[in-house]
């Protein structure tokens, strides 16, 4: 069984970098037919996919446009989690972020437990 | 900003079978799998039916998925009152590179 362990603080200020991280229990972040995404789901924008990055002899990584400046996704093998970076965060950007398992048939199977990010000053 | 289209709300007593549909184009219903999304208040997204109309192990077969040409619709039959929720659709869009959601479906059982 899968399962995705989120971490990382609550409340930011504008301008701040938001960062949060997944700790993966019962696959591998290296897997070869996953891939490790971040979703994050606000009232104004409804649930928005963010980006991924999966392995396949290589990593690659994919971004929304809409966030494309801003955000940066890294594995960590050594750890066997991944993480969400999104610089000069905005009060736009407060939601709750989750982060999830693509799967080989491309839904996201396996959720975190979603993390509320606020910015305010 | 979502660009599948999802009535915001639908209904029905115990046992009564309901339908929600998910309207997009042809650069993203129209030429991939459609994916369908449970959630319950305060917890995060369940995978219902993935690939138009499958349904992972553990979902009841009282749920069901479709999909012709640009539209995609769920359909619960034999509403529970567990199944009070909120329904999402989702599916990747080519145009945009992006995994796309609906507008969502509140699901009230009377």
């Amino acid at each position: 069984q899968v399962q995705l362990q989120q971490s990382g603080p609550g409340l930011l200020k504008p301008s701040q970098t938001l960062s949060l991280t997944c700790a993966i229990s019962g696959d591998s972040v290296s897997s070869n037919s996953a891939a490790w995404t971040w979703i994050r789901q606000s009232p104004s924008r409804g649930l928005e996919w963010l980006g991924r990055t999966y392995y396949r002899s290589k990593w690659y990584h994919d971004y929304a446009g809409s966030v494309k400046s801003r955000i940066t996704i890294n594995p960590d093998t050594s750890k066997n989690q991944f993480s969400l970076q999104l610089n000069s965060v905005t009060p736009e950007d407060t939601a709750v972020y989750y982060c999830t398992r693509t799967s080989f048939h491309r839904d996201f199977d396996y959720w975190g437990q979603g993390t509320l990010v606020t910015v305010s000053s | 900003q979502s660009v599948l289209t999802q009535p915001p709300s639908a209904s029905g007593t115990p046992g009564q079978r309901v339908t929600i549909s998910c309207s997009g184009s042809t650069s993203n219903i129209g030429n991939n799998y459609v994916y369908w999304y449970q959630q319950l208040p305060g917890t995060a997204p369940k995978l219902l039916i993935y690939t138009n109309n499958q349904r992972p192990s553990g979902v009841p077969d009282r749920f069901s998925g479709s999909k012709s040409g640009t539209s995609a619709s769920l359909a619960i039959s034999g509403l529970q009152s567990e199944d009070e929720a909120d329904y999402y659709c989702a599916t990747w869009d080519d145009s945009l590179n992006v995994y796309v959601f609906g507008t969502g479906t509140k699901v009230t059982v009377l």
